[in-house]
């Protein structure tokens, strides 16, 4: 069974700061990992998609890395705006698991002006 | 639009009410999924549909009942329900067989029953 922890639940950041967002999993046998974004009450939105052969992957502000043998990803958002106040998932659907994905609780981000 | 549509966006319902949530997508995807989010809890799988027939039933009551009656569109069919079911839930699509193009999610429906 995957179990994806998010550490912090919450992260408070003055505007400009650069966030580091943490995601960490059991089974290392992932297909891929995938970081959402999702505003209060609504759906997410997927950020980025890393695959399980790639270390990294970038968007314009948003970098995340994987490394599979430490079980961790990492999100780096870079200089930070009052816009990128939102709730931050990451999920690792193990290969075992076909196409369920697993989801941490979540970082609650809160950039402050 | 994300390219999953749900509907309603909002519905309350009594306990002895039946209403239905729709899912639709037009991303030629052929999985789809019912996630639940409830307060202060992770999102929590469902359902979920590969090429239209059930695969996964996750433990879930059935005072849910789901309903996939083409790749492309998806029902959760609910009736006397409970106060604690109140929650978002989240319809969400993929490729089949795997998930190697990541899930697309709807913008999911406030669920309040009363």
């Amino acid at each position: 069974k995957q179990e994806v922890t998010q550490i912090p639940a919450a992260l408070s950041v003055p505007e400009g700061e650069n966030l580091v967002l943490n995601c960490s999993f059991t089974d290392s046998a992932i297909y891929n990992l995938q970081w959402f974004r999702q505003d209060p009450g609504k759906g997410l939105t997927s950020l980025l998609l890393i695959q399980s052969s790639q270390r990294e992957q970038t968007s314009g502000r948003l970098n995340a890395s994987l490394d599979k043998s430490s079980g961790r990803s990492t999100l780096y958002i870079a200089a930070s705006q009052p816009g990128d106040s939102a709730t931050y998932l990451c999920a690792a659907p193990r290969e075992a698991a076909g196409n369920k994905l697993t989801f941490g609780g979540g970082t609650r981000v809160l950039v402050k002006p | 639009e994300t390219g999953v549509t749900q509907t309603p966006r909002h519905l309350v319902m009594g306990m002895t009410n039946k209403k239905s949530l729709k899912c639709e997508q037009h991303l030629g995807h052929n999985a789809m999924y019912w996630y639940k989010q409830s307060a202060k809890k992770p999102l929590e799988l469902m359902f979920v549909y590969n090429f239209k027939e059930q695969t996964e039933n996750n433990s879930v009551p059935s005072r849910f009942s789901p309903e996939c009656p083409n790749s492309s569109h998806l029902f959760l069919h609910l009736h006397t329900l409970q106060p604690e079911d109140s929650a978002l839930y989240l319809c969400a699509s993929s490729q089949a067989g795997g998930v190697l193009y990541g899930y697309t999610f709807g913008s999911g429906t406030r669920l309040t029953v009363v």
